[in-house]
């Protein structure tokens, strides 16, 4: 198993261009979560779903969109970044998303936005 | 709401020694809990967590916790700690007993070891 893969792994981009960062699982998990990571403040809930179909915001989800039309892939939409969208971007995907389960992380996209 | 303290930016140790990296926590139910390292330029990778009954939870690489719900903490702990250790550790949780169910991340400890 390749376990979680996201693409790009890095990527700039400016003020007002469009994007999506992909992230995929092979480990046929239920739910599938995005995340960002800033300097001294951890990781930051983006968006989640809970299967195919069926997707929820976290903690910060403005200026992102999500879809999930299958089991295993879950891309992450910028419409029109901002810098304050520079960041390092995580997708973590788990068996059912219980309150137990073990997430399982993807290497990251460092994204530039100028 | 849920929420976890890591009461320390950056903890330093000698090779050898033993470590701890702390975390407290704060759920209105009871918690899962769990520890990520996550290596220089590399994603998150799952230690160990604690679920339920004993308070001492071993996990991966030498690694164990231990779960004190008076205190609220869930430290993290090596006997002996080795250069390859060096890197950053994320406490996390989630409220059992709530209908919130997303996990909740501390803001990371970097931990370096030094020869």
């Amino acid at each position: 198993n390749a376990g979680v893969t996201q693409t790009p792994k890095f990527q700039v981009l400016k003020t007002g261009q469009s994007m999506t960062l992909q992230c995929a699982q092979d480990m046929n998990h239920e739910y599938m979560s995005w995340y960002r990571q800033d300097p001294g403040m951890g990781l930051r809930l983006i968006h989640y779903s809970v299967g195919a179909g069926i997707t929820d915001q976290g903690e910060v989800p403005n200026g992102y969109n999500v879809s999930r039309s299958t089991t295993e892939d879950f891309p992450l939409r910028l419409l029109s970044a901002a810098p304050s969208q520079t960041s390092v971007y995580f997708c973590a995907s788990s068996v059912r998303g219980g309150k137990s389960d073990t997430q399982y992380f993807g290497p990251g996209t460092r994204l530039t936005v100028l | 709401a849920q929420s976890v303290a890591q009461p320390e930016d950056q903890v330093n140790v000698a090779e050898g020694n033993p470590l701890t990296v702390k975390c407290t926590y704060s759920v209105s139910g009871n918690p899962y809990l769990f520890w990520y390292v996550q290596y220089p330029n590399r994603g998150l990778q799952f230690l160990l967590k604690y679920i339920t009954g004993d308070n001492l939870v071993k996990g991966s690489y030498g690694f164990e916790a231990e779960f004190n719900k008076s205190q609220t903490s869930f430290h993290l702990k090596k006997p002996s700690a080795l250069v390859s250790d060096s890197a950053l550790y994320f406490c996390a949780v989630r409220d059992k007993d709530s209908g919130y169910s997303t996990l909740t991340f501390g803001k990371g400890t970097m931990l370096l070891v030094s020869p």
